[in-house]
């Protein structure tokens, strides 16, 4: 079966760094996507990893391992609005998502 | 204004009751979804529509059925509502000119059944 991992939920500091690891199974692999999902909002698109390596977008960055079926999220200078769920997608061999059920994340001051 | 509308936001309706949930967008995508969530679980895919005259099932369609009325309305109708229906339900749109996994999300519409 395919599946997705990732942790339940994580607590980390203002100002801090966290890093939101994902884990998959799936029958192919089409791309990984992290989407950010404030309580009681519509998921929104944060990143789009297909290539092994790092990719970087201002505060955020994702990191993709194909052969090792990985992936992380990794928050820099973290702020109170980042408090979300994150959740981890892939696009299988038949370009459906997969999706984890997501991380929720707790920013204290 | 959202550009991937949903009606209702809310709703709460008895075991046996038909409902329909209304998703609308001004994006001009082809491909919208119908997805639920659960918490604990991750999205599950409904239906999904490519274009007017493509209707597909997803991963957990008994029990519910759509409509895609014009590109930019796609319906989705649980027949005879039953609790374990209760979910929070997302219709998502797509476009084909970029990656496929990128979606963009309506508000969401909360459906209770008791």
């Amino acid at each position: 079966g395919q599946n997705i991992d990732q942790p339940t939920e994580m607590t980390a500091t203002e100002g801090a760094i966290v890093q939101i690891n994902c884990t998959y199974q799936t029958s192919g692999f089409n791309g990984l996507f992290w989407y950010q999902q404030h309580a009681g909002e519509a998921p929104t698109f944060l990143s789009y990893n297909v290539l092994d390596g790092l990719e970087e977008k201002g505060r955020f960055s994702s990191f993709l391992s194909r052969s090792k079926g990985y992936s992380y999220l990794l928050l820099k200078e973290l702020q109170m609005k980042d408090s979300a769920s994150y959740l981890c997608a892939v696009l299988d061999s038949n370009y459906q998502l997969i999706w984890g059920a997501g991380t929720k994340l707790i920013i204290k001051p | 204004d959202a550009d991937v509308t949903q009606t209702p936001r809310n709703r709460i309706t008895k075991t046996g009751k038909r409902i329909m949930l209304e998703c609308s967008q001004t994006k001009g995508h082809d491909r919208m979804y119908w997805y639920r969530q659960d918490p604990g679980l991750g999205l599950r895919l409904i239906y999904y529509s490519f274009d007017v005259k493509d209707i597909n099932k997803g991963e957990i369609s008994d029990g519910y059925s759509v409509s895609r009325q014009a590109q930019a309305k796609f319906s989705l109708s649980l027949e005879s509502a039953i609790p374990n229906q209760t979910a929070l339900y997302f219709c998502a749109t797509s476009d084909e000119q970029r990656e496929a996994g990128e979606l963009f999300f309506g508000e969401g519409s909360r459906l209770t059944v008791l």
